[in-house]
Order: C-alpha cells, then sequence, then structure tokens
C-alpha cells in the first residue's frame, strides 16, 4: 500500500512564526503536492514538485515556500505565518501523470 | 483553466438507499479521479477513471470523456459511506489535479 505520512495531525502556531509542514512518501513517486482545504473554497493547490530540487506554483502559491531535497519528502514552509493561513494542509504524491495518493492531513491554527 | 462542478452539493440518505453523483468538468481532460473524504479529513482514493466504467463492490463510475461528465454511483448505502465525495480532474496541459467542489453525504440508519 502506498503511505503518505504528514508529521502532524493538528499544529497550533502564532503569528508572524516560520511553520514546516512535512511530508514523506514511499513509492518512490515523482510528483508531490501541497493543497490546502477551506470550507466553501474545496481544495487548492499551493506547489508541487515533479522532481527533486524542482517546483511548481499552484493555485495559491503567496505567503508559501517548498522544499525538495530528497525524492521521499516534501516540505511546505510559511515563512511568517498569518491568521489567513488556518487551514488544512493535504500532501499527495502520485506516479508520473498518475493517479494521486493523500496524507491525512494536518489542521494548523495561527493564533 | 479547468472547471469542474460536482452536484449535488448537499445529500441525505436513508441506510439502504441508492444514489448518483455527478461531475461536469469545461475541457478534455486525462485524468478523472474520485474520492471520498471521511469524517476525519482523510482522502480516499475510490477511483481513477479518465473514461469508461469501473466497479468497485457497491460503488461505481462511469465517465463519458467526450460529454465532459463523470458519474459516481452508490448502491445500498451505509452509514460509513458518509463524508465528501470529490471529483478532480487533470487537463491535458499538465500535472495539476482540478477539484469540484463536493458532494456531502450523509446516511441515516
Amino acid at each position: 500500500d502506498v503511505k503518505v505520512t504528514q508529521s502532524s495531525r493538528y499544529l497550533v502556531k502564532r503569528t508572524g512564526e516560520k511553520v514546516f509542514l512535512e511530508c514523506v512518501q514511499d513509492m518512490d513517486h515523482e510528483n508531490m503536492f501541497w493543497y490546502r482545504q477551506d470550507p466553501g473554497l474545496g481544495l487548492r493547490l499551493i506547489y508541487f514538485s515533479y522532481d527533486v530540487k524542482m517546483k511548481e506554483k499552484g493555485d495559491i502559491p503567496e505567503g508559501y515556500s517548498v522544499s525538495r531535497e530528497k525524492k521521499e519528502r516534501f516540505s511546505l514552509i510559511l515563512e511568517s505565518a498569518s491568521t489567513n493561513q488556518t487551514s488544512m494542509y493535504l500532501c499527495a504524491s502520485s506516479p508520473r501523470l498518475n493517479i494521486q495518493y493523500f496524507g491525512a492531513g494536518t489542521r494548523l491554527s495561527v493564533l | 483553466g479547468i472547471q469542474v462542478e460536482q452536484s449535488p452539493p448537499d445529500l441525505i440518505l436513508q441506510e439502504g438507499a441508492n444514489s448518483t453523483l455527478r461531475c461536469n468538468f469545461s475541457d478534455s481532460v486525462n485524468n478523472l479521479q474520485w474520492f471520498h473524504q471521511n469524517p476525519w479529513g482523510q482522502l480516499i482514493n475510490l477511483f481513477y477513471i479518465p473514461s469508461g466504467t469501473k466497479q468497485n463492490g457497491r460503488l461505481s463510475a462511469t465517465t463519458v470523456a467526450t460529454e465532459r461528465y463523470s458519474l459516481l454511483y452508490i448502491s445500498s448505502s451505509q452509514t460509513t459511506d458518509s463524508g465528501v465525495y470529490f471529483c478532480a480532474v487533470e487537463g491535458n496541459a499538465g500535472n495539476m489535479l482540478t477539484f469540484g467542489g463536493g458532494t456531502r453525504l450523509m446516511v441515516k440508519p
């Protein structure tokens, strides 16, 4: 079975903090993705990566950056967390041009 | 970009009933997936179905790519089917999935 693991299920941070969300997949997938999910807005793509050290902006990259130093790990970084970044964050991975598999999600609250 | 619309937005069923969820998309696609998000937030793949028909137990899905829609059928619904069902498509341009707004299903015992 494919396993996509997100480091935290729940996270509470203060405004202005630097926040790291980690995602690890164990299936040697090329592609990895970060989404956020908000009520009424559905899932929106923040960034994705199709290879180590490669990244592409999604629909809402502002306020976020990403890092992919190893194939299995894709990190989402909030440089200076703000209250409007309170959300559910979902990581996914996929083989090239194929099914996406999701992690369990991280509920982030920024106070 | 590609637009994805799902209907109905909300659905309440009595246990044992059947239902059909619909996903319309605005352009040709090379990837279409149906997901179920359980009450704890986990998104589970149900089908990868850019065209044709597939069945998995009580669930089946049909995509008519030429008419730009997909249907998800749930038969003999159970309370564990409750949650949100998402359709997501990838257009011909690249690797990004675009999600529909979801159908929130509640199955009552």
